[in-house]
């Protein structure tokens, strides 16, 4: 597609149920990103996928989150037994080969656990 | 590990002005360095890019800096207009392609009319 998506826009839960988020990254980009933005904070890491690679997990904050990427192309990351600090906006990225290529966003996943 | 540090963390200037916002990272062997501007409630929005072999970059009103030797970036923001109002993020890569971008905290402008 032309842009990032990122499905759904909002998400409230509650506590202890599991989410799953989407991010349909850009055709033919070969890196995919997850990040995490809480309430006046800075962009953690969470998670990425290059190509046919194993992914780079080693930004998950705990083992209740997990993220796939089917096919190549889409990516759904899921939390397990949400919890409230799970509240946060969940921002996806994806990019290509290059030094000039930068990341492009997606609007993100706002998720409310209550 | 790279830490990004962003002076000021907010700002405030009437419409008109000049400005510049500064970033700082601790290791700089870095692939690129990207700037991104994020509206309240919004993703990010990629501003400018500079290579790790570049000086800077210009885009309309915005001009980005590199200085790899001394970790540090700044972006510099002419005229400035209410609608320049949002939080100013950067972020840099390392020195070996796909890796994860590491974020500074951004710094929040106000632009007043």
């Amino acid at each position: 597609g032309a842009g990032v998506s990122q499905s759904p826009s909002n998400k409230v839960t509650e506590k202890g149920k599991d989410v799953e988020l989407r991010c349909d990254p850009i055709s033919g980009h070969t890196a995919l990103y997850w990040y995490r933005q809480s309430l006046g904070q800075g962009l953690e890491f969470l998670i990425y996928f290059q190509g046919n690679s194993a992914p780079d997990k080693s930004g998950l904050p705990s083992d209740r989150f997990s993220a796939e990427r089917t096919g190549g192309s889409v990516s759904t990351l899921t939390i397990q037994r949400t919890q409230q600090e799970d509240s946060a906006v969940y921002l996806c990225a994806s990019s290509t080969w290059g030094q000039s290529y930068g990341y492009t966003f997606g609007s993100g996943t706002r998720l409310t656990v209550v | 590990k790279q830490e990004v540090t962003q002076i000021p963390a907010a700002l405030s200037v009437p419409e008109g002005e000049n400005l510049v916002l500064n970033c700082s990272f601790t290791d700089s062997a870095i692939y690129n360095l990207q700037w991104f501007r994020q509206d309240p409630g919004k993703g990010l929005t990629s501003l400018l890019l500079i290579q790790s072999s570049q000086r800077e970059q210009t885009s309309g009103r915005l001009n980005a800096s590199l200085d790899k030797s001394s970790g540090r970036s700044t972006l510099y923001i002419a005229a400035s207009q209410p609608g320049d109002s949002a939080t100013y993020l950067c972020a840099v890569r390392r020195n070996s392609g796909n890796t994860p971008l590491v974020f500074g905290k951004g710094t929040r402008l106000s632009v007043i009319a």
